[in-house]
């Protein structure tokens, strides 16, 4: 069945680091891979998604791209601050269905 | 102002007792969907609607029930609620594009514990 898994649980970083969260998925059809971050006490919250493999998604100054090789797909900032310490989601949704398949989470710790 | 709005925010409910989470979005999106968080599962999709009058079983639904009266409203009912029912639950709505699919905009959350 379709399903998208997100190993890292926890990641904690300096201000400035760079950021690269990973996550795979399974699916049989044509997918979009969906970024959602959501902040303490908030809802989760569409941050980019990318249609097309090997295309890259863009949004306040985070990067996704997905391959359709490895059936990966990340997120990636080249400096981080301390704002976007957060719990990142990533998704996965196919064009035939109205469905979202979430993964487990990434909490950010962004340290001074 | 909030899209999708969700009541009660924070609810404590007792072992047997019934327990209704309501959820409002003024987006006009034909989909509503309930999920779970809990930690170290992320979001569970519990049920879900493709309009008034139309409920569908997520990943999760058994012990829940939902009811989608109109294009505005998808309450998820918990008819017996069990301690391990405590969790924040999100509302969310959304509509289905051809070529990307669903995007999901999600309400602020009900927490609910179970005592």
């Amino acid at each position: 069945g379709d399903s998208v898994t997100q190993k890292q649980g926890q990641v904690t970083l300096s201000e400035d680091d760079f950021l690269f969260i990973n996550c795979t998925y399974s699916t049989t059809t044509y997918p979009t891979l969906f970024w959602y971050v959501q902040y303490p006490g908030q809802g989760p919250q569409l941050l980019l998604k990318v249609t097309t493999a090997n295309n890259k998604g863009i949004s306040r100054g985070f990067e996704a791209t997905y391959d359709k090789g490895t059936t990966s797909f990340h997120l990636q900032k080249a400096s981080v601050q301390e704002s976007d310490s957060a719990v990142y989601f990533c998704a996965l949704g196919m064009s035939n269905y109205n469905v979202l398949y979430f993964g487990s989470g990434t909490k950010l710790t962004v340290e001074p | 102002e909030a899209a999708v709005t969700q009541s009660p925010r924070n609810k404590v409910a007792v072992t047997g007792g019934k327990v209704t989470l309501s959820c409002n979005q003024t987006n006009n999106h034909n989909n509503m969907y309930w999920y779970r968080q809990d930690t170290g599962h992320g979001l569970r999709l519990i049920h879900y609607s493709y309009g008034a009058g139309s409920t569908e079983k997520g990943d999760i639904p058994d012990g829940y029930k939902a009811s989608r009266p109109s294009q505005e409203n998808f309450s998820l009912i918990l008819e017996l609620a069990t301690p391990s029912q405590t969790s924040v639950y999100f509302c969310a709505s959304g509509d289905w594009d051809r070529s990307s699919g669903n995007t999901l905009y999600f309400g602020e959350g009900s927490r609910l514990i179970v005592v």
